[in-house]
């Protein structure tokens, strides 16, 4: 495709329940990153890849947080245990090198309830 | 670490006013800067950015910004907006490649609602 996908756009889950985020990159980029974006405040990071390697995850905000990306091209960002202050959207973002652009995704707002 | 302070929640102004979107930054390294637009339900998407050169900084939608590093700051500016431009705005920073920053994720502020009065 011709920029970032993200699925599903739009999730709704119970709190205990545990979801996933998927992140479609653009073709070639190998590097992605992932944010959140709580009501009213900017994206924060959360954790990067170069390629299938997962550099940075300082930011992700307890280990009920996990992502992946086995073969170097989509993402997915699991969420087990789901709690109310998990509410917020979820931008991915790629770029063709850590050091260029990154384009973002729609996000996917989730909200638990 | 780095961080963003964007002086402004919501700024409103009239169609065809100018208008000046403030933010300062912080950080121990350098950095390069970038503005960016979301409009609801969307993505980012970038207006402009610094990387070096000139401080004056052109970018999509008729948006300058112009970086002084003296005073941190990377405000943003358009000589005259249009209901189109209402949007959320955000300032953002990212560490040079080979700062030794060993991270290269971007740094947001809190974001500026922009609404155009018509």
């Amino acid at each position: 495709g011709a920029g970032v996908s993200q699925s599903p756009r739009y999730k709704v889950a119970k709190r205990g329940q545990d979801v996933a985020l998927r992140c479609d990159p653009i073709s070639g980029h190998v590097s992605l990153f992932w944010y959140q974006q709580a009501l009213g405040q900017g994206p924060e990071f959360l954790t990067y890849f170069q390629n299938e390697a997962q550099l940075d995850k300082s930011g992700l905000p307890s280990d009920r947080f996990f992502a992946e990306r086995p073969e170097g091209s989509v993402s997915t960002l699991k969420i087990q245990r789901t709690q109310q202050e998990d509410s917020a959207v979820y931008l991915c973002a790629s770029s063709a090198t850590l050091y260029y652009e990154q384009y973002f995704g729609p996000g996917t707002r989730l909200t638990v309830t | 670490a780095q961080s963003v302070t964007q002086l402004d929640s919501q700024v409103p102004v009239f169609e065809e006013a100018p208008v000046e979107l403030r933010c300062n930054y912080s950080s121990s390294v350098s950095v390069y800067l970038f503005w960016y637009v979301q409009y609801p339900n969307q993505g980012l998407q970038l207006l402009l950015k610094y990387l070096s050169g000139s401080t004056l900084v052109k970018g999509i939608n008729g948006f300058e910004a112009e970086f002084n590093k003296s005073q941190t700051s990377f405000h943003l500016r358009k000589p005259s907006v249009h209901i189109s431009d209402t949007a959320e705005y955000f300032c953002a920073v990212r560490p040079f490649r080979g700062s030794g920053a060993g991270s290269y994720q971007l740094t947001f502020g809190k974001g500026t609602k922009l609404s155009v009065i018509p």
